[in-house]
């Protein structure tokens, strides 16, 4: 079981805005910066947020990173067939002095 | 570009060792850490540990302590990871990745399939 806590699944109609959270404590999302993978299926991990809200070059302006305290949020707008994947937040954690990935959330689009 | 292209698939008896290899391109080793992290199959993401690429320094998750070593090869811009006494839930695919800190894991190798099978 994973200390940051993501849902399951998430699906949306093409277009749509989904949002998947991810939940955590001081001693991880709290105190530090939060990072979300995209990993679409038979491939290696790709970083699509950094620092909780920034977005590497090259990726769209459609997906976007928050924050509020102990929870993270990453909202993908006018959602295409394309972004069927998995979705990983990851943050340092303090306490455990290591990197904590959350469990992963796979999103349909329907 | 920013490359890591690691070395093949590998199977492995239970109470084996296993060192994957992963080199770099595009960049200079010793600008940033490499970290370590693995994916058991229909599972996901598990963040292994770290290595230094300018002073060998290393920090593992605590259950990998004692198991696992990570080490560089500057001379060829080449990463090892070797995790001793494997088991058969060692199964998994190893990636290597580039590590910003805060700025993330920003390119990351193709994966190296570990299966421990008697």
């Amino acid at each position: 079981q994973s200390v940051l806590t993501q849902p399951p699944s998430a699906s949306g109609t093409p277009g749509q805005r989904v949002t998947i959270s991810c939940s955590g404590s001081g001693s991880n999302i709290g105190s530090n910066a939060v990072n979300w993978y995209q990993q679409l299926p038979g491939t290696a991990p790709k970083l699509l947020i950094y620092s909780t809200n920034q977005r590497p070059s090259g990726v769209p302006d459609r997906f976007s990173g928050s924050k509020s305290v102990t929870s993270a949020s990453l909202a993908i707008s006018g959602l295409l067939s394309e972004d069927e994947a998995g979705y990983y937040c990851a943050a340092w954690d303090d306490s455990l002095n290591g990197l904590l990935f959350g469990g992963g959330t796979k999103l349909t689009v329907l | 570009q920013v490359q890591l292209v690691q070395s093949g698939a590998e199977v492995k008896k239970p109470g084996a060792s296993v060192k994957v290899s992963c080199k770099a391109s595009g960049y200079t080793l010793t600008s940033y850490s490499i970290s370590w992290v693995r994916q058991a199959p229909g599972q996901g993401l598990e963040w292994m540990g770290w290595v230094s690429t300018y002073s060998d320094n290393t920090n593992s998750a605590q259950k990998f302590q004692g198991r696992v070593t990570m080490t560089t090869d500057t001379s060829t811009s080449t990463a090892y990871m070797e995790l001793r006494s494997l088991r058969s839930d060692d199964t998994a695919i190893y990636y290597c990745a580039r590590d910003r800190d805060s700025f993330g894991l920003d390119s990351w190798g193709q994966g190296t399939l570990v299966t421990v099978s008697p």
